[in-house]
């Protein structure tokens, strides 16, 4: 049971660049999320999917969209990088969104945008 | 604005030391969460706080929620340096709602 995995770990772009993330979870959860973490800003919330099939915008989607093909895959894309998207992005998961749910994430991927 | 502001932001001691770590928000919050996060890692849930007052212990880590809902501390007492890392706290202001996490506060326990 890997849980929550991303790839890739690290990746270096141009600006205007394009690259897509990918999240996969193995726990059947019907939530999944996407984050980026910034020094002293904690995590903001990109995009989140409510179920396979949908997505929504969260606090800071501007640069980037999103799919949720599968339920187990929620891929990230920034269609032209730049360097504001430098940044810690982190996929999380979980089964309800009721305020007591755990969210589970994965290891991050770290992306530099030149 | 950061809806949840953690302090302090950074915190450097020696092992055996005692530490509080608070969160506080002008808004009601439905529950609280607090995270650990480790290095090149994401973050992992520690507790969840629901009921005004509450206090969880989770062995030499105690959170409590606010009795209002609006505040949040966890103390640790005689760190150790496996306690460093960057904690977190989140909330949900409603059922069904989305987290919003704080800023964080990083954590450094010297041997």
């Amino acid at each position: 049971n890997a849980g929550v995995t991303q790839t890739p770990k690290f990746r270096v772009l141009k600006t205007g660049q394009s690259m897509t993330l990918l999240c996969a979870q193995d726990m059947n959860h019907e939530y999944m999320y996407w984050y980026r973490q910034d020094p002293g800003m904690g995590l903001r919330l990109i995009h989140y999917s409510v179920g396979e099939g949908t997505t929504a915008k969260g606090e800071v989607p501007d640069g980037y969209n999103v799919s949720r093909l599968k339920k187990q895959n929620f891929l990230l894309g920034l269609e032209s990088a730049a360097p504001s998207q430098t940044s810690v992005y982190f996929c999380a998961s979980s089964p309800k969104q009721g305020y007591q749910e755990t969210q589970y994430f994965g290891p991050g991927t770290r992306l530099l945008v030149l | 604005t950061q809806l949840l502001e953690q302090s302090p932001q950074f915190l450097s001691i020696q092992e055996g030391e005692n530490l509080t770590v608070y969160c506080n928000s002008s808004s009601v919050f439905s529950s609280l969460q607090w995270y650990r996060q480790e290095p090149g890692e994401g973050p992992v849930l520690l507790v969840t706080v629901v009921t005004g007052g509450e206090v969880k212990k989770l062995k030499r880590l105690t959170f409590q929620f606010g009795d209002a809902r609006k505040d949040s501390s966890l103390h640790i007492t005689a760190a150790q340096p496996g306690d460093t890392g960057l904690y977190l706290c989140a909330g949900a202001i409603a059922s069904g709602s989305r987290l919003t996490f704080g800023e964080g506060t990083q954590l450094t326990v010297n041997p």
